[in-house]
This record gives C-alpha cells, sequence and structure tokens, in this order.
C-alpha cells in the first residue's frame, strides 16, 4: 500500500516552455501533497505545500507565478513549471501524506527535468 | 530557522556496523523520521521515532532521545547496497518535516 506515481519520469524541454508535472496517490486519499526540488548532491528543498481544495502554500523564495500548483482531488496534484529556463533543471520530487499514518510522507520516484 | 544537524558523509566498511547520528532543535517537536535515498531516486522510509528509546526493525534501528534533541540511526551487517545518502527529518509543531542536509554513507568492501 501507499503508492505514490510521479508522471513523466524525466523530461527534456525547450528554454521558455512550461512542463507540467503529475504526482498521484494510487491508494490511499492524500488531503496535502508536497513538492520538493533537489539540486544535485543537495538535501530536498520544500518548494510548497498542497492540501486538495485549497490554494498552495508556497515556501520563501519559491515563485508561485512560475510554480503553478494544483490539487484538485484526493489523489492528483499537479506542478506546472512555466516559462522554463536551464537554471530550473532540477530532480522534483512530490510526496502524498496520509493522516493516519502518523504523518510520514510518501514519495513518488521523482521527475528529472532537464532545460535545454 | 529549525537545524537539523547530521554529518556529511561517512565511510565504513561491508560486514561492519555504523551509526548516523542526527541533532535537532528539542521545541515543537511531533517526531523523527529517517530515510534512505540511493543516487537519483526518491527518498524511502526507514523509520519513525516519537517516543524514547530504540526501534528495531531487521539490520536498521533507529533511537530516540527527546530531552537531548537527539537521535541515530545503526545499520548491522553492513552490504553494499547500504550506499546511499540518509536523511533525518524532524516533524514539526506544524506537522511538516524539517530535513537534514543528509548523510551520505560510503560502504566499502
Amino acid at each position: 500500500g501507499a503508492v505514490v506515481s510521479q508522471h513523466p519520469s524525466w523530461v527534456i524541454c525547450k528554454s521558455g516552455t512550461s512542463v507540467k508535472i503529475e504526482c498521484r496517490s494510487l491508494d490511499f486519499q492524500a488531503t496535502t501533497m508536497f513538492w520538493y526540488r533537489q539540486f544535485p548532491k543537495q538535501s530536498l528543498m520544500l518548494m510548497a505545500t498542497s492540501n486538495e481544495g485549497s490554494k498552495a502554500t508556497y515556501e520563501q523564495g519559491v515563485e508561485k507565478d512560475k510554480f503553478l500548483i494544483n490539487h484538485a482531488s484526493l489523489t492528483l496534484s499537479t506542478l506546472t513549471v512555466t516559462s522554463a529556463h536551464p537554471e530550473d533543471s532540477s530532480f522534483y520530487i512530490c510526496s502524498a501524506r496520509d493522516a493516519g499514518k502518523d504523518y510520514e510522507q510518501y514519495f513518488g520516484p521523482g521527475t528529472r527535468l532537464t532545460v535545454t | 530557522g529549525q537545524n537539523i544537524d547530521q554529518p556529511t558523509e561517512m565511510t565504513a566498511t561491508e560486514g561492519a556496523i555504523v551509526q548516523i547520528n542526527c541533532t535537532y532543535q528539542t521545541s515543537g517537536f511531533n517526531g523523527l523520521f529517517w530515510y534512505q535515498q540511493h543516487a537519483g531516486e526518491a527518498p524511502t522510509f526507514l523509520s519513525y521515532n516519537v517516543l524514547d528509546g530504540l526501534e528495531e526493525k531487521g539490520r536498521f534501528s533507529s533511537f530516540l532521545s527527546r530531552s537531548k534533541g537527539y537521535s541515530y540511526l545503526l545499520l548491522k551487517e553492513l552490504q553494499m547496497k547500504d550506499s546511499a545518502s540518509y536523511l533525518c527529518a524532524k516533524v514539526d509543531s506544524n506537522y511538516q518535516l524539517i530535513w537534514g542536509a543528509g548523510t551520505k554513507l560510503i560502504i566499502k568492501p
């Protein structure tokens, strides 16, 4: 149980285009989902927290107009990187929290984004 | 801000035992997680401690001292596949995870 999927697993896009990443909880309802970014050899950096049906809460320094998050259902959250630039190239990981599981976060497999 | 401190890198020998320490601020504490992350992959859950003491799960054990703001992950009978980064994360007063920078564990034959 507690499986989280992410799609796509990797994507290459041109500078200036937008990319959408999907995060799905497959066998549980996730009232809260988290989006992380991880640069090589660095730790996870929380970008934003999204609760189903409400606006996402962004961490300081994360541009909400650039990283659009939608959490329209209890099993799906999407992150759209708008007008991507090479510096946005990173490993994006989502996680979902099942509130009945001691606040553990279940991670998706991650999406590697390369902007050329 | 909240500081979660753990060593940057550790090296150990296959078959040996290694202990990875993690210290944190004791205020606003609601539990502590350990995750394993192999290069290029997402983190996977190892353990969760909310009460003091040692919890053993196979080759891996996790210890917590709430009064000292201290936890460790103990790995026994090390295998080459244990080479990974180990992330310590504190659950804060808002039930959000505060992540350490991770400890890269290198296992040598």
